[in-house]
This record gives C-alpha cells, structure tokens and sequence, in this order.
C-alpha cells in the first residue's frame, strides 16, 4: 500500500533552536516530493523536490530528498514563534496521484 | 490575483440534506482535487480531476461526488450527508509539469458540519 509517513506528529522547541523533520514514503513510481506549510487555513507551498541530493534552501528553511532510502527532511535554523504551523509532506507517484503524511505540527515558543 | 476560492467557507448541515461545495480557479490549470481534513489523518484525497470531463476517484470518495464541466470549476457534492463526513475541506488546483503534479493551490477551506 502506498504510504507517506512524517515524523515526529509534534514537536515544541524554543525560538532560535533548529529543527528537523521527516518524511518517509512507500510508492510506486515515484515522481515528486513536496512540503507544505499550513497555518491555521490553507497549506502554502514550500519546496518540491524531483532528485536525489539537491538541497533546495529558502531562507532559513531547507530541504532534501535522498530516493535511495525513500525519505526527505525539512531543516528549519533560528526558529521563530511564527514558523508554528503544521508542515506536510506529499508525494507524487505514478503520473496524477498524490499523497499527503499526516503532518508534523511545530510550535515555537519564545 | 491567482487563487482557488470555495464557498461556502462555513456550513452546518443535518444529515441527509444535499449540499453542494463550489470551487474556482483563475489559473488555468488543468488539475483540480478535493481533500478533507481530518485531526491525525493529514489530507486524503477524495476525487481528483485532470481535465474537463475527466474526473477520478481518490482514496476516500465514498459519499461523494463531483463534476467537472468547464476547466475552471469543480463542484463536490454530497447527496446525502452523513454526521462522518463532518471535516475541513479543501480544494486544490495544480499544473502538470515534466515530473508529474507541480505545486497544488489550495482554497481558504470549508468547515462542513453535519448533524
């Protein structure tokens, strides 16, 4: 069964710590990989990620893929109270499909 | 402005009594999906549409239906609503790219309640 597993569910940190998260997926015919940031509405777009390796950076948020052992991690530096949100990853696979983990929701305390 | 817009946003329902959700994209993309959302379980998909008159099931569309007649527009219709189908819905839109899906678009969300 296709699956995309994100881990941890929760995680509290305080502003200024750096964070990791991840993203762990089973599919067949892998074509993307995704995160998105979702604030209290909808989710907004972070990175997309095709190849193994390359990290795609975006401030103080960073992102990699390795689809040798199937799964991404999403760096965040130097939190901040307004990176609380709940981050999800999608996959993409065969060619129209999409799935998304459960989440991780981030709070940052001051 | 590009956007995704849903209406209603808010909606509180008894069991039984149809109901549609309206969805619009100014973007032109030929790919249109509903999600629900649900504490714990993430976004799962219910149907997706990849072009005018090309509609498909996702992995949860029991309850549902949808249609999508103009390339801008994608309905989710529930029949006959059931207090299980009580969530947070979203509709997103998306281009294909040379990798399949690119980024999805989502709307603001309704928050269905079903009585």
């Amino acid at each position: 069964e296709d699956k995309v597993v994100q881990s941890p569910l929760s995680l509290v940190v305080h502003e200024g710590d750096t964070v990791t998260l991840n993203c762990s997926y089973e599919v067949t015919n892998f074509r993307s990989l995704l995160w998105y940031k979702q604030e209290k509405k909808a989710p907004t777009f972070l990175f997309m990620l095709t190849s193994s390796g390359i990290e795609k950076k975006s401030g103080r948020l960073s992102s990699i893929l390795d689809k040798k052992e199937l799964f991404s991690i999403l760096n965040i530096t130097a939190t901040q109270t307004g990176d609380s949100a709940v981050y999800l990853c999608a996959v993409g696979y065969n060619n129209n499909d999409m799935r998304f983990g459960a989440g991780t929701r981030l709070t940052v305390k001051p | 402005e590009a956007q995704v817009t849903q209406n209603p946003r808010y909606l509180i329902t008894v069991t039984g009594k149809k109901l549609t959700v309206t969805c619009s994209q100014n973007m032109n993309h030929e790919y249109m999906s509903w999600y629900r959302q649900d504490p714990g379980l993430g976004l799962r998909q219910i149907y997706y549409s990849m072009n005018v008159e090309v509609t498909d099931k996702g992995d949860v569309p029991e309850g549902y239906k949808v249609s999508r007649k103009e390339k801008r527009n994608f309905p989710l219709i529930l029949e006959s609503p059931s207090p299980n189908q009580t969530s947070l819905y979203f509709c997103a839109s998306s281009l294909f790219g040379g990798k399949g899906l690119k980024e999805q678009f989502f709307g603001p969300g309704t928050r269905l309640t079903v009585l």
